[in-house]
């Protein structure tokens, strides 16, 4: 009964391939995000939907593209993968109104060699 | 956009003393302060938060503070133990869409036994 969860948990690939994360969640939460956590912690959001729209699409490059099938689930699809590309990859969902708290998913370490 | 700042980025404390650890945010319009607690290889996980018509918060050890004319918020832990050792974030949820999070740049607290 995870409220959360993300696959796969690690992945190592080289640069140049194109590899998708996934991530759900059972909370019945209507806004899912993608953070990425670089190696010195920093937490930086990437992408928000709210009702599978997107809602947030911060400076990312063209490379990540966010898809929504439900509101339950948000994958991130990385295309031509680049060694800076190597960080955390944190799910995250909410509810959008009066209660603010985000919920994280276990994340996702995604190597590039 | 918003911007927060987190300080100290490392704070080494005996076990019994406290933490105090201090944010300031640029976006005058925030609303929402929580701050999460991401021990090593785990997802962050909320602690406590405050509202911006709220000046204090307490939860047992942790207590939140909050002034809004200086546009500054803290977290303080009384009594810390070993388990406090973690990465601690503040964030701000500013007027954007979406429910967006900015994060501080975290801190590393080490609880000395």
């Amino acid at each position: 009964d995870t409220a959360v969860s993300q696959t796969p948990k690690y992945l190592v690939t080289q640069m140049g391939n194109d590899k998708s994360i996934k991530c759900e969640q059972n909370l019945g939460h209507d806004t899912m995000y993608w953070y990425k956590q670089d190696s010195k912690k920093f937490l930086k959001i990437m992408f928000s939907y709210n009702n599978k729209e997107l809602i947030i699409n911060e400076t990312v490059p063209n490379r990540f593209s966010p898809k929504s099938p439900d509101k339950a689930h948000l994958n991130l699809h990385i295309n031509s993968l680049e060694l800076g590309d190597s960080a955390v990859y944190f799910c995250a969902s909410s509810q959008e109104g009066l209660v603010y708290e985000q919920y994280f998913g276990p994340g996702t370490r995604l190597t590039v060699t | 956009g918003e911007n927060v700042e987190q300080h100290p980025s490392t704070l080494s404390v005996q076990e019994g003393d406290s933490a105090v650890i201090k944010c300031t945010y640029s976006d005058s319009a925030s609303n929402y302060f929580p701050w999460y607690k991401q021990e090593l290889g785990k997802r962050p996980q909320l602690i406590i938060d405050i509202r911006s018509n709220v000046g204090e918060k307490k939860d047992q050890r942790i207590a939140v503070t909050l002034n809004k004319t200086a546009k500054h918020f803290s977290l303080h832990i009384t009594e810390t133990q070993p388990e406090d050792s973690a990465v601690y974030f503040c964030a701000a949820r500013g007027q954007a869409a979406g429910n967006k999070l900015t994060f501080g740049g975290g801190t590393r607290v080490l609880v000395k036994p």
